[in-house]
């Protein structure tokens, strides 16, 4: 069965240190999305994408994060400058046409 | 708004007894309905989801969840509990505009099971 895969599994950076988180969807899925869990906390959404732009996007995906669609198979998130707070497990998420998300394994970022 | 309220952010039972996960909603249009289950370490898997139709919807792992629109509930339920269910269950709430559908989740119930 088809599934989302995530690279890497753990990432530590320094504060300050650009990150870019990996996805690689379900091949033939058309909208894709970053949510975050930081510890302890709810799974919030960061940023929907779609036709190869940012289609809806929370007030926590400011201007230091940024995601792409280099090729056809990856998705990244990218955050330019990691603060603390920016620790969290991060879930990549793809969808067909039809209503059901399928989510990544996750990327647990320790940002020290 | 939407939003998803998870009574109880821990449930535990004893394995053989009936699993009730509490989960209500605020939509101010006809919801879509989900129950996501994380086992340790890895992502959310979806065990159910609602959608249109029928009300009681069936699951992996024998768990089923009714959509009480009344009630504005969408609670899991699981007869008879098994070791291997223990793993944190997240209900989220999503509305179908044909647009981008992003998921809202509530905070999680972590499900013990014991001997």
């Amino acid at each position: 069965e088809p599934e989302v895969t995530q690279t890497p599994s753990h990432q530590v950076t320094q504060m300050g240190q650009e990150v870019i988180l990996r996805c690689v969807p379900i091949s033939n899925h058309l909208y894709f999305y970053w949510y975050r869990q930081i510890l302890g906390q709810k799974v919030e959404f960061l940023v929907s994408f779609y036709n190869n732009e940012i289609s809806e996007k929370s007030e926590i995906f400011d201007d230091q994060f940024s995601v792409e669609r280099p090729d056809g198979s990856n998705f990244t998130l990218k955050i330019r400058s990691t603060k603390l707070e920016d620790s969290a497990m991060y879930f990549c998420a793809s969808r067909r046409e039809q209503d059901t998300q399928y989510f990544g394994p996750g990327t647990r970022l320790t940002v020290l | 708004a939407q939003s998803v309220t998870q009574l109880g952010s821990h449930v535990s039972v004893s394995e053989g007894a009936l699993v009730l996960l509490r989960c209500n909603y605020s939509s101010s249009v006809p919801p879509y309905l989900f129950w996501y289950v994380q086992y340790p370490n890895q992502g959310l898997q979806l065990l159910l989801k609602y959608t249109t139709g029928a009300t009681l919807v069936k699951g992996i792992n024998g768990f089923e969840a009714e959509f009480k629109k009344s009630e504005t509930s969408f609670h899991l339920t699981k007869p008879s509990a098994h070791m291997s269910d223990a793993a944190e269950y997240f209900c989220a709430v999503t509305l179908f505009s044909g647009g981008y559908n992003k998921l809202i989740f509530g905070a999680g119930t972590r499900l013990a099971v014991h001997p």
